[in-house]
This record gives structure tokens, C-alpha cells and sequence, in this order.
């Protein structure tokens, strides 16, 4: 069965610093991961995905992810944050197959301090 | 093009009142999940639609959930009776036709989502 672990519960940068959000991931197949965003009093929004074709996947707002396969990892990070980055950051996996159902971390909380 | 759209933003029932919430996909999208976030855990899938048919509901707690999408279209998920437990957020999430290569998953849309408080 897939499963995601997200790492941090709670990240804390400062404006202009690195973002890095560290996720795990357990499957059984070829896995499609994806990052989820959402910002207080806001829907879930899509930063990215992974579909099997670059391992390096650039999504919106500067951010990226690298998966490794070795690492069972798909880590999500920003060169430079920005106070509008402070929100909620979900790992998610796809189950195989038809179904598509989406399975999801619990989630990482990310402030960005002046 | 609209989003997915949700209501009530909101609702605070009492238990053993029965709640109906509503989710219009993206024109045109096939496919519609529910999804629900109890407080302190993670999203947790409820169910798939591929138009009016139910293709997975493996995610539903019981038999006081039930969700129909008629015509294919709009969705509803009525609790009925509502207990405590039943408080959280549920999202819906549409995406179009399923691709028989099967290469990736369909990017699912979310709506805002409706948060459900149960006293």
C-alpha cells in the first residue's frame, strides 16, 4: 500500500533563505507525487507534479522537487522564500491504476519570518 | 474557466441533524473525488466518481455518508445523522476524462472546501 511521510510537521525560514520540505514516499508501483499548497483561508492549489518523466520538476512560484528513487524521496524546495510562501504544504501520492485516488502526508507548516 | 466550486462555505450542525454539501466540478471534468481532513490528521479520499457512476468508495466511513452525482454533473454528500466525528473539512476535486495509456494521473482541482462542525 502507498503511504507518504512528510517529515517536519512545522518549518520556520527567513525571508531570502532556502525552503526545503522533505517528504518520504511508499510504493508499490511506479508512483505519480505530487505538492499541494494551501494558503490560510484558501483552497488547495497544485505546485507540482511527478509523472515518470524528468526527475527534476519545476513548478509555480519558484518552487521545485528532485524525486529519487533510491531515496524513496520527493523533497520540495525554493532557493529564496517569500512572506507569501507562508502556508501549508501537502506531499501527496497517486495510487496505481485506475483508481487515481490520491493519498496525502500530513502536511508541513511553513512561516516565513522578515 | 470557473473552478470547482463548493457549498456551504460553512455549516455548524447539531449531532443527529442531517447536512447536504454540494460541489460543482470544472466543466466538462469526468472524474470527482471527496476527500475529508479531520483535524490533526492527514486528507483522507472518500470517493470517486467517473460521471454518475461510483467508481471507487472505498474512503466512506459508513452508511450515514452518501454521496450521488446525478446527470453526471454536480455532486452532493449528505451525513445523515451527523455525529461529532463527522466535523472537518471536505474537498472536492475534479479532473477530466481518465487517458487509457494510463502514463501519470490526471491533475485533480480542489474547490475551497466545506468545514463541517458537528456540536
Amino acid at each position: 500500500a502507498q503511504s507518504v511521510t512528510q517529515l517536519d510537521s512545522h518549518v520556520s525560514v527567513s525571508e531570502g533563505t532556502p525552503v526545503l520540505l522533505r517528504c518520504n514516499y511508499s510504493s508499490s508501483y511506479s508512483p505519480s507525487l505530487f505538492w499541494y499548497v494551501q494558503h490560510p483561508n484558501k483552497g488547495l492549489q497544485l505546485l507540482l507534479k511527478y509523472t515518470s518523466a524528468a526527475t527534476l520538476v519545476k513548478g509555480i512560484n519558484g518552487f521545485e522537487a528532485e524525486f529519487k528513487k533510491s531515496e524513496t524521496s520527493f523533497h520540495l524546495t525554493k532557493p529564496s522564500a517569500h512572506m507569501s510562501d507562508a502556508a501549508e504544504y501537502f506531499c501527496v501520492v497517486s495510487e496505481a491504476g485506475n483508481n487515481r485516488k490520491l493519498i496525502w502526508g500530513l502536511g508541513t507548516s511553513l512561516a516565513v519570518n522578515p | 474557466e470557473a473552478g470547482v466550486t463548493q457549498f456551504p462555505s460553512h455549516s455548524v450542525i447539531e449531532k443527529g441533524q442531517t447536512v447536504t454539501l454540494r460541489c460543482d466540478p470544472i466543466s466538462g471534468h469526468d472524474n470527482l473525488y471527496w476527500y475529508r481532513r479531520v483535524m490533526g490528521k492527514e486528507i483522507k479520499f472518500l470517493l470517486h466518481f467517473v460521471k454518475e457512476s461510483k467508481q471507487d468508495e472505498s474512503g466512506m466511513p459508513n452508511n450515514r455518508f452518501l454521496a450521488e452525482r446525478t446527470g453526471g454533473t454536480y455532486s452532493t454528500l449528505k451525513v445523515q445523522p451527523a455525529e461529532l466525528e463527522d466535523s472537518g473539512v471536505y474537498f472536492c476535486a475534479s479532473s477530466q476524462a481518465a487517458k487509457m495509456s494510463g502514463l501519470g494521473t490526471d491533475t485533480q482541482y480542489f474547490g475551497p472546501g466545506t468545514r463541517l462542525t458537528v456540536l
